[in-house]
């Protein structure tokens, strides 16, 4: 079975500094992994997506994940972060080959951004 | 990316009405679109997949009476409340994914907020 650890519930960066937001997967299967961003109030927006292409992928406004299979992690960073960075962030892996299917949530991080 | 919308953005009802949202796929196919519900400051629940034309399949714990899900066509999926308790207050979210697009990646709604009073 399928499932998504997101280690850290809250992380508080100054504007400027890296980010770091963790995840850890357990999968059967060789995962699809995803990191979205949802702003208060809003939908989910996709910030990247691993399919077993690369395993260093880029996303938008920055961010970027990096697929280690040897260490099961998906962790999202960014290099400098900006104060429209402030969301909660989820880390999502499907539960079959493909895709195609359902994703299975983690329980988010919220990432606040300070001047 | 592709777009998802979904109407109303809000709503607020009184209990016992029903209350339909809509969720349409702008720019692609979406063979397959999803319902979750998010309460505040928790993660999304997925509550029913359903795939176009035929009936939804709803995940365990989540009434399907109480909840009615209509795929009739490649781009519109609804979610119609029946009879709600201010308990069906929350936020629901649709996805589609489907033709057209990447098929492994959903793409969200901007979420409906509903309110029962």
């Amino acid at each position: 079975a399928q499932s998504v650890t997101q280690l850290d519930s809250h992380v508080s960066v100054s504007e400027g500094t890296p980010v770091l937001l963790r995840c850890n997967y357990s999968s059967s299967y060789s995962p699809s992994l995803f990191w979205y961003v949802q702003h208060p109030n809003k939908g989910l927006q996709l910030l990247l997506k691993y399919t077993s292409a690369a395993t260093l992928v880029k996303g938008i406004n920055g961010f970027e994940a990096e697929f280690k299979k040897s260490e099961t992690s998906f962790h999202l960073t960014k290099p400098s972060a900006h104060m429209s960075d402030a969301a909660e962030y989820f880390c999502v892996v499907t539960n079959l080959p493909g895709g195609y299917n359902k994703l299975i949530f983690g329980a988010g991080t919220r990432l606040a951004v300070h001047p | 990316g592709a777009v998802v919308s979904q109407h109303p953005s809000r709503v607020i009802c009184k209990s016992g009405t029903s209350v339909k949202i809509e969720c349409r796929s702008l720019d692609f196919q979406a063979t397959t679109m999803f319902w979750y519900r998010q309460f505040p400051k928790q993660s999304l629940m997925l509550m029913a997949t359903s795939n176009e034309g035929s009936k939804a399949t709803y995940e365990q714990g989540v009434e399907k009476d109480k909840f009615l899900i209509n795929h009739a066509s490649l781009t519109l999926s609804t979610l119609t409340v029946t009879s709600a308790h201010p308990e069906d207050s929350s936020f629901y979210i649709c996805s589609a994914q489907g033709r057209g697009r990447a098929t492994d990646t959903q793409y969200f709604g901007p979420g409906t907020r509903l309110t029962v009073l």
